[in-house]
């Protein structure tokens, strides 16, 4: 079945680094959506992206669609206190269902 | 706050026991998913409605395990007899088609 890998696994940086999660589908995705989870909390829907190539920034966030539909990228600018979390990349099947990598969890020593 | 509730918050019980879940969705929302996640994993897809139908189930989705959405409003997901391997995070995400899922924030099921 489709498998999505993300790594690093962890990721701990000083205040004002940057940071970059990648994201790996075995299959080709019809979009990817990345997810934010704070300890304790719920994923929350950050993005999608659909189109082959496609980059899309939020502030400090820029995310990047693979060419060929398969990986994607998270990358922070300056990491603040406030980025602290895990984030999940989930490709999505057709019937909707979300499958999600293992996600990466980003601390930040200010 | 996403509108998408779920009760009880958190759950305690022993090994053996049966226990039910319930989610309530943002009332326009025809899609309702349960996921599981344990410590350390992303979400892991459970079954999906769409309204009351229930159209897909994982092969983690044991026979223990049951989940229902009688009027295609609420679903409840029922574990019978328990075990330990049975804790873990559960949680709904609601959408309409296939618009972004909005997550409740979660029942945690602790199995003693």
């Amino acid at each position: 079945g489709q498998q999505v890998m993300q790594i690093p696994q962890y990721q701990h940086v000083q205040e004002g680094e940057d940071f970059t999660t990648y994201c790996n589908s075995s299959t080709t995705l019809s979009n990817i959506q990345w997810y934010k989870q704070r300890p304790g909390g719920h994923p929350v829907f950050l993005i999608q992206l659909v189109k082959s190539g496609e980059v899309k920034k939020q502030k400090r966030l820029t995310f990047q669609f693979g060419e060929a539909k398969k990986n994607s990228s998270l990358h922070i600018t300056a990491t603040q206190t406030t980025d602290v979390g895990t984030y999940f990349c989930a490709g999505q099947s057709n019937t909707g269902k979300l499958i999600f990598g293992q996600g990466t969890t980003l601390q930040v020593k200010p | 706050d996403t509108g998408v509730s779920q009760n009880p918050r958190h759950k305690i019980t022993k090994r053996g026991q049966n226990v039910t879940f319930r989610c309530d969705p943002i009332s326009e929302h025809n899609r309702l998913y349960w996921y599981r996640q344990t410590l350390g994993q992303g979400p892991e897809f459970l079954t999906y409605f769409q309204n009351e139908a229930q159209l897909e189930k994982s092969r983690l989705l044991s026979d223990r395990f049951s989940a229902e959405r009688p009027k295609g409003s609420f679903s409840t997901l029922e574990i019978q007899r328990t075990e330990q391997g049975d804790s873990a995070m559960y949680l709904c995400a609601t959408n309409r088609g296939t618009d972004t899922q909005y997550f409740g924030p979660g029942t945690r099921l602790t199995v003693l």
